[in-house]
């Protein structure tokens, strides 16, 4: 099947600080990437979409400011989330779409932010 | 828009079957999944229906759908320490442009 690798897998940063998450589709190309995040035992909320070439498309109730989202190549997006505060950490997936019916998921990425 | 509702836990011996139910309210709804989530892991798609189809099965998974109660289930059949995890269903139809909505997550604890 299709992989998606998520870079890096955790990272520990200051608060104040901003981090840089990558979202890359290694053997396919990806139109739309998904960045969804992830509380402890809850769901898979949906952040933004992201279109290669253009703007993301973000969820209400997301801050577009806090959470850039960049899709530069149809094989990679980043995510980087701007002035990171405690409240921040999280799990942090995303997700590519080929076209078809099905969504490629990566391993994840786990921000804590002290 | 869309809700999808799954019991948030369920514990089974090995070597029995484990059904996971999944109620959802778009009855548009084209595209149904199962996905699984392992500790600190990203989603794996196990499975996934059409709405045209009533039943789907895999090696030990079975996938029904009853599109007039809106109803998915799972079963997991010969049920193994392994399977222990989170799985999500999850839902997309045209007027969501296909983009999924998850459930909660039901957590599989399996005793040996």
């Amino acid at each position: 099947g299709a992989v998606v690798s998520q870079h890096p897998s955790w990272v520990i940063c200051k608060s104040g600080t901003s981090v840089k998450i990558e979202c890359r589709s290694l053997d396919f190309q990806a139109t739309t990437m998904f960045w969804y995040r992830q509380f402890p035992k809850q769901s898979l909320m949906l952040m933004a979409t992201s279109n290669e070439g253009s703007k993301a498309t973000y969820e209400q109730g997301v801050e577009k400011d806090k959470f850039l989202i960049n899709h530069a190549s149809l094989t990679l997006s980043t995510l980087t989330v701007t002035s990171a505060h405690p409240e921040d950490s999280s799990f942090y997936i995303c997700s590519a779409h080929s076209g078809g019916y099905e969504q490629y998921f990566g391993p994840g990425t786990r921000l804590t932010v002290t | 828009g869309e809700d999808v509702e799954q019991s948030l836990f369920l514990s089974v011996r090995e070597g029995d079957s484990s059904v996971i139910n999944c109620t959802y309210t778009d009855s548009s709804s084209t595209y149904l999944y199962w996905y699984k989530q392992e500790p600190g892991a990203g989603l794996q798609l196990l499975t996934y229906i059409f709405s045209n189809m009533d039943m789907k099965q895999d090696q030990r998974l079975t996938v029904l759908l009853n599109k007039k109660d809106k109803h998915l289930s799972l079963r997991i059949a010969d049920t193994q320490t392994g399977d222990s995890a989170i799985y999500f269903c999850a839902v997309a139809s045209s007027g969501g442009s296909y983009i999924p909505t998850f459930g909660r997550g039901t957590s599989l604890i399996v005793h040996p």
